[in-house]
């Protein structure tokens, strides 16, 4: 059975440059989650899908930021013209949970972008 | 405003000791709690969870506390081994949110 997977693993921009993160949920996740973890620190949310509804998106820094899932399974998020701040590790992770069942969120390997 | 937080940054412990990683939180609404290890270059892996109606869980080896009087979760982690050595992570759920809100975390090193 395969995981939450993610590509790249790893990306490296050059400032103002664009870039767009994957991530593919285990099969059957309603629920697909973003993370930013900087490093040394725990991740932090950016946003929430349940199918292909963007249902918080509460943790975007800025509206560089921006995610999608319009089938409902794989999900990209893109971050436009990218600032050296934006260097961080990208977390994905989905889950089971449908409303507000709690559910366990399995994280894939993340995506480490760094941004010159 | 919410927040966990762990009150040891490091842990080294003697393989075969038992290992206890502590955590703080501070929203009450919290109600589903969850220990994550993770590995350089990796994602977290999930360990272990509970909900605020138990105060005890118990897998393989791990134990995770729940004492929602003082707000306060730790992890047990019995006859610790080299395997083990990893950044652990508590995180919360809770308050009509689906986010998990996580603390900064602790390393945990394991000596052979």
């Amino acid at each position: 059975g395969a995981g939450v997977s993610q590509s790249p693993r790893y990306k490296v921009a050059k400032r103002g440059q664009d870039v767009a993160l994957r991530c593919d949920p285990i099969s059957g996740h309603v629920s697909l989650f973003w993370y930013q973890q900087a490093l040394g620190q725990g991740p932090e949310f950016l946003t929430y899908f349940q199918n292909e509804a963007q249902l918080d998106k509460s943790g975007l820094p800025s509206d560089r930021f921006f995610a999608e899932r319009p089938e409902g399974s794989v999900s990209t998020l893109k971050i436009q013209r990218t600032q050296q701040e934006d260097s961080a590790v990208y977390l994905c992770a989905s889950s089971l949970a449908v409303g507000r069942s709690r559910e366990t969120q399995y994280f894939g390997p993340g995506t480490r972008l760094l941004v010159l | 405003g919410e927040s966990v937080g762990l009150h040891l940054p490091t842990l080294s412990v003697q393989e075969g000791d038992n290992s206890i990683i502590n955590c703080a939180y501070s929203n009450s609404a919290s109600d589903y709690f969850i220990w994550y290890k993770q590995e350089s270059g990796k994602g977290p892996q999930f360990i272990i969870d509970i909900r605020s109606n138990m105060d005890k869980r118990q897998g393989q080896r791990v134990t995770v506390l729940l004492n929602k009087t003082v707000k306060h979760l730790s992890l047990q982690i019995a006859a610790t081994q080299p395997g083990d050595s990893a950044v652990y992570f508590c995180a919360e759920m809770g308050g009509g949110s689906e986010k998990l809100v996580f603390g900064k975390g602790t390393k945990l090193t394991v000596n052979p």
